[in-house]
């Protein structure tokens, strides 16, 4: 592994159905963030992690949830996938918090019939 | 609210200089990022700055003016694979990034 990975690359999911996008980085980074990105919008934070075992809100948590159990991983979890859900989401890393740099993962696209 | 302009479209010629504007209005400045993101990719770091003054990095170079809420990314001897969105984003007070929604940078041969 090098980096930060994401599973699944792309996914056709039903409404209603719980799906869960893996994220894992090898950085040893504190910080980890979930974005999702629609076309015309700028990337819009979901959740983050400042350092294992907290996380926190971003601009737009409403359908999904995290957990920051170790370092390395950071899932996201949408409980019941609503159509609106449809994006590409992105997972990214920083050494810390503050204005350290981010560092994105290749993203998953995901399409909610 | 916050918010962040960029075009949403620019095409140049191959060879060429191009300056991708990018005005923000936000609550507090902690420093400024500029990203490329190739189409289907994931965003990757270009440049930050914090400071006003231009900050150059090989045929890229980025500008920064904190009192005019101003940046923008200077591209030179542009080539084809250059194409590509680039992503400007501002740190507000909260440490929280607010991105712009992408210049999208057509070359032509």
């Amino acid at each position: 592994i090098a980096g930060i990975t994401q599973a699944p690359t792309s996914q056709i999911l039903a409404a209603g159905r719980r799906m869960t996008l893996r994220c894992t980085q090898d950085m040893r980074h504190n910080a980890m963030y979930w974005y999702r990105q629609d076309l015309g919008l700028g990337l819009r934070l979901i959740h983050y992690s400042n350092t294992a075992g907290t996380t926190g809100k971003g601009e737009v948590p409403d359908g999904y949830s995290v957990s920051r159990a170790n370092t390395d991983d950071f899932p996201l979890t949408l409980a019941s996938a609503v159509p609106s859900q449809t994006s590409v989401y992105f997972c990214a890393s920083s050494p810390g918090q503050g204005t350290d740099t981010q560092y994105f993962g290749p993203g998953t696209r995901l399409t909610v019939l | 609210g916050q918010n962040i302009d960029q075009p949403t479209e620019m095409t140049a010629t191959e060879g060429a200089i191009v300056q991708i504007n990018c005005t923000y209005q936000t609550s507090g400045f902690n420093g400024l990022f500029w990203y490329q993101q190739h189409a289907g990719e994931a965003p990757t770091f270009l440049s930050y700055n914090v400071l006003d003054g231009l900050e150059e990095k090989g045929r890229f170079s980025s500008f920064l003016s904190r009192s005019k809420g101003y940046s923008y990314l200077l591209l030179k001897e542009l080539q084809m694979k250059d194409s590509a969105s680039y992503l400007c984003a501002v740190f507000d007070s909260n440490y929280q990034l607010i991105w712009g929604a992408g210049t999208k940078l057509i070359i032509k041969p």
